[in-house]
């Protein structure tokens, strides 16, 4: 099956800005849309965007994503030490007779 | 948003079955698709199957296809993953999730002889 290529590792100091990218293909974030989760370890996975730029409730404004082609990225500003955590993109993959696709997963480090 | 708990895992002999369960609550379990993800030790999150709202609708990945059955009772709010013939490669914590926006906190599987 495809995957979606993450970056294994980011950091960044507090109050900075930092990017996550999720690379695709066609068949995946080239026509459907992209969620990103922040996880924990054993905790539940949290959604923090949907419809690669839409934020549920609760999560604030300084988190955002953005798609563009068969790649999205999401953006955390203002850096907290609380950011820290797993971060992973999915997609809906058209292939075969479909199946979603995670993101291998970015860990953040708050330095 | 509603309330997902996983109940089921264990420790299973390779080549043995499992059945795990997620119980819904708050939210009209019937109108929502429904998934399973887990997360085996020290790797990422991976989609394992999921069943569309109307339970016609089943997905599966490739890893678990032909031995995983995933189904629903919408009277019971509740969404099964029947695991046959499992291996070491499926120990993992294991997910349910509504939608894939809301998560239980899962349920611990560990394949050992």
């Amino acid at each position: 099956q495809s995957v979606l290529t993450q970056p294994p590792s980011v950091s960044g100091t507090p109050g900075q800005r930092v990017t996550i990218s999720c690379s695709g293909s066609n068949s995946n974030i080239g026509r459907n849309s992209v969620n990103w989760y922040q996880h924990l370890p054993g905790t539940a996975p949290k959604l923090l965007i949907y419809k690669n730029n839409q934020r549920p409730s609760g999560v604030p404004d300084r988190v955002s994503g953005s798609k563009s082609g068969t790649s999205a990225s999401l953006a955390i500003s203002g850096l907290q030490s609380e950011d820290e955590a797993d971060y992973y993109c999915a997609s809906w993959d058209d292939s075969l007779n479909g199946f979603w696709l995670f993101g291998g997963g970015t860990k953040l480090t708050v330095l | 948003q509603g309330q997902l708990v996983e109940s089921g895992g264990g420790v299973v002999q390779p080549g043995r079955s499992l059945r795990l369960s997620c119980l819904a609550s708050g939210f009209t379990f019937s109108n929502y698709g429904m998934h399973w993800v887990r997360q085996a030790p020290g790797k990422g999150l991976q989609w394992v199957a999921s069943i569309s709202y109307v339970p016609s609708n089943r997905y599966y990945a490739d890893a678990v296809k032909g031995r995983f059955t995933i189904s629903r009772d919408n009277s019971k709010n509740a969404l099964y993953l029947q695991m046959n013939n499992v291996g070491t490669e499926d120990t993992a914590i294991y997910y349910c999730a509504k939608e894939l926006e809301t998560w239980g906190q899962g349920t611990v599987v560990t394949v050992s002889s």
